[in-house]
């Protein structure tokens, strides 16, 4: 069964400082990988998603993963963080299914973002 | 705009007291998800529809049903709420299919949530 961990459940940064939120996955065969973020009472918002190719993949806001299929990893960056990046941030592996694909998701990592 | 559209954003029902949850979609995807999301915690799959056809998840409690009568509408039907089932719940819809080889993935749309309140 596949499984991701986010090792970080808070993380506080300066405003224009850089982010970096790590995700480990487990799974046994080629991984679909997300990144979501959430602001507080809101639905999840998909930042980027990797399928395979680059395994840098840019996404929307201006943050950018990483994946490295010998650590297993999958983490997103960005290079100078806003007020308005202070959310939760979800790292999530798909696994396609003969009854319909499944997200799993790792337990969020929170942001907070200081002037 | 919004393409996934759960109502109501806010619900509060009585223990024990039977309540519904609606989504719905513009995008005519053919997969349905109903998430649990516990304060502080990541979403938890409960079941989904492929189409017609209803996935439970295994550890799923059976208090927690679900109906989708055509492509766009999808309940959540919750029989007796607990205390313990307060939750965000997700709805999410993709357009999936393992049978496109290229790229058998879209990703998911998540509506905004129903915030459920059980005293």
């Amino acid at each position: 069964a596949q499984s991701v961990t986010q090792p970080d459940i808070h993380i506080t940064v300066s405003e224009g400082a850089s982010l970096e939120l790590r995700c480990n996955y487990s799974y046994g065969a080629t991984p679909y990988l997300f990144w979501y973020v959430q602001s507080p009472g809101q639905g999840l918002q998909l930042l980027l998603k990797y399928f395979s190719g680059d395994t840098l993949v840019q996404g929307i806001k201006g943050f950018e993963a990483e994946f490295k299929r010998s650590q297993s990893s999958f983490n997103l960056r960005k290079p100078s963080v806003h007020w308005s990046d202070a959310a939760e941030y979800f790292c999530a592996v798909g696994a396609i299914k003969a009854a319909g694909n499944k997200l799993t998701f790792g337990g969020g990592t929170r942001v907070l973002v200081k002037p | 705009d919004a393409m996934v559209i759960q109502n109501p954003r806010y619900q509060v029902t009585q223990f024990g007291k039977p309540v519904t949850l609606s989504c719905s979609q513009t995008l005519n995807h053919n997969v349905m998800y109903w998430y649990q999301q516990k304060s502080s915690q990541a979403p938890k799959l409960l079941f989904h529809y492929y189409d017609k056809d209803f996935n439970n998840e295994a550890d799923t409690p059976d208090n927690f049903q679900s109906r989708r009568p055509n492509t766009s509408f999808c309940f959540l039907d919750i029989r007796s709420p607990g205390l313990g089932d307060a939750a965000m719940y997700l709805c999410a819809t993709s357009r999936a299919s393992f049978k496109l080889i290229v790229n058998p993935w879209d990703e998911a749309f998540f509506g905004q949530g129903t915030r459920l309140t059980v005293v």
